[in-house]
């Protein structure tokens, strides 16, 4: 079966903008989390969605936002964009998130200018 | 802080050597996962452990968790080229996300 789909796979912003990001979950997993990777701080949880509810966030400013459709897709959303901001963004699907086995997208590459 | 620290941070090694990488923590989990990640790609689960003293092997790579479930180590036997990336262990702690270690870089040497 088809794996987790990130797109766009790269992107260039600049300071000020607002950038969104998809994420196309394993067919059946309900559970999409997104993760933030940068070479400092390695992997960091931004946020969870089960069935179209975020059910936990980790701790990122409110530019950081999400959403999650009824066919389990999901978006992230980073509104006024900052230098710091430049990361791999990556997305894990699973069925029931939480201890659930996660599967990981190959990201969206971010860079802020 | 990291819930979930990994030593070392950084290590190369020669094609066939062996090596261990440590995962270690002061919380308990009720499980552990360990992962491979290569550059511009996420990561991919290797294995799952999920009780306390388990040992699981997957062709050389072998994992153990440990007894009180609040640390967990991988071993590589006759590490080889294609071993090269980040190894990252991962938990679930509160039973509401999962948290990342701080991950090793592992290069192997031809």
């Amino acid at each position: 079966k088809a794996g987790v789909t990130q797109t766009p796979r790269y992107l260039i912003k600049t300071r000020g903008q607002q950038v969104t990001l998809s994420c196309s979950p394993i067919s059946g997993h309900r559970s999409v989390s997104w993760y933030q990777q940068t070479p400092g701080q390695g992997l960091q949880f931004l946020f969870e969605y089960f069935s179209e509810t975020q059910r936990n966030k980790g701790n990122f400013p409110g530019r950081f936002s999400g959403r999650q459709f009824s066919n389990s897709r999901s978006e992230m959303n980073v509104s006024t964009l900052e230098l710091g901001d430049s990361a791999l963004y990556l997305c894990a699907s699973s069925l029931q998130g939480r201890s659930g086995e996660a599967f990981f997208g190959q990201g969206t590459r971010l860079t802020v200018v | 802080t990291q819930l979930l620290e990994q030593s070392p941070q950084f290590l190369s090694i020669q094609e066939g050597e062996n090596l261990t990488v440590y995962c270690n923590s002061s919380s308990v989990f009720s499980s552990l996962q360990w992962y491979r990640q290569e550059p511009g790609e996420g990561p991919v689960l290797l294995v799952t452990v999920v009780t306390g003293g388990e040992v699981k092997k997957l062709k050389r790579l072998t994992f153990q968790f440990g007894d009180a479930r609040k640390d967990s180590s991988l071993h590589i036997t006759a590490a080889q080229t294609g071993d090269t990336g980040l190894y990252l262990c991962a938990g679930d702690h509160t039973g509401n996300q999962f948290y990342f270690g701080t991950g090793t870089s592992l290069t192997v040497i031809p």
